[in-house]
């Protein structure tokens, strides 16, 4: 599985969007990106996940740049139960089962 | 739907002790994963079963074994206990070959060792 950076720790307002960066710059072209969070003593949460066109559900938005060597988890109107730590994944899909979850970003939403 | 299912929430063991700790997959899933969480390793992955075969590993010595029953059902064993071996063990599971399904974890294992 490709290796991912994220920035450790990021703050929000309340209300405003929240942009979460990864890099993979190392990804293959039949891994995809998934994205988890956890909040604090709960199991992971998926949010969403993507291979190479920009994706949108009811939680989130995925914005994949063309190169794959990136993307941005984009919570449109964060809220304070939005407050936990956001990991981005790369894998290949019929690897599933074995996910390399990194530190993740800490993301704290401020009212 | 009901969720994944981990049995028991809390647990304390005395070092040399061995676990047992059970997970029931979302109805359907036959996909189950198995991770360690601890402070300083953070998430690491432990096996994963399909079909009652362990399909992957992770780096963990053998004390660390598991298995899957035909209806999904699997238990995670740890024999010997460490104190090293406190963490919050979590579950998860998943459709297998669906591209459009992330993993779905159940709450967790706490498991203390003194």
């Amino acid at each position: 599985d490709a290796k991912t950076t994220q920035p450790p720790s990021m703050d929000c307002a309340e209300g405003r969007a929240a942009n979460l960066p990864c890099n993979h710059s190392t990804i293959s072209g039949n891994e995809y990106v998934y994205w988890y969070r956890q909040i604090h003593s709960q199991g992971p949460q998926y949010i969403i996940h993507g291979l190479k066109n920009n994706e949108t559900n009811e939680m989130a938005s995925l914005i994949i740049t063309e190169d794959r060597k990136s993307s941005t988890l984009i919570l449109p109107h964060a809220t304070l139960r939005d407050t936990a730590v956001y990991y981005c994944i790369v894998r290949v899909n019929t690897n599933a089962g074995k996910s390399t979850f990194g530190d993740g970003t800490t993301l704290t939403v401020k009212p | 739907k009901a969720g994944v299912t981990q049995t028991p929430r809390y647990l304390i063991k005395t070092r040399g002790q061995q676990v047992t700790l059970s997970c029931s997959p979302i109805s359907g899933h036959r996909s189950v994963s198995w991770y360690q969480q601890t402070p300083g390793q953070g998430l690491q992955f432990l096996f994963e079963y399909f079909s009652e075969t362990q399909r992957n590993k992770g780096n963990f010595p053998g004390r660390f074994s598991g298995r899957q029953f035909s209806n999904s059902r699997s238990e995670m064993n740890v024999s010997t206990l460490e104190l090293g071996d406190s963490a919050l063990y979590l579950c998860a599971s998943s459709l297998q070959g669906e591209p459009n399904y992330g993993y779905t974890f159940g709450s967790g294992t706490r498991l203390t060792v003194v």
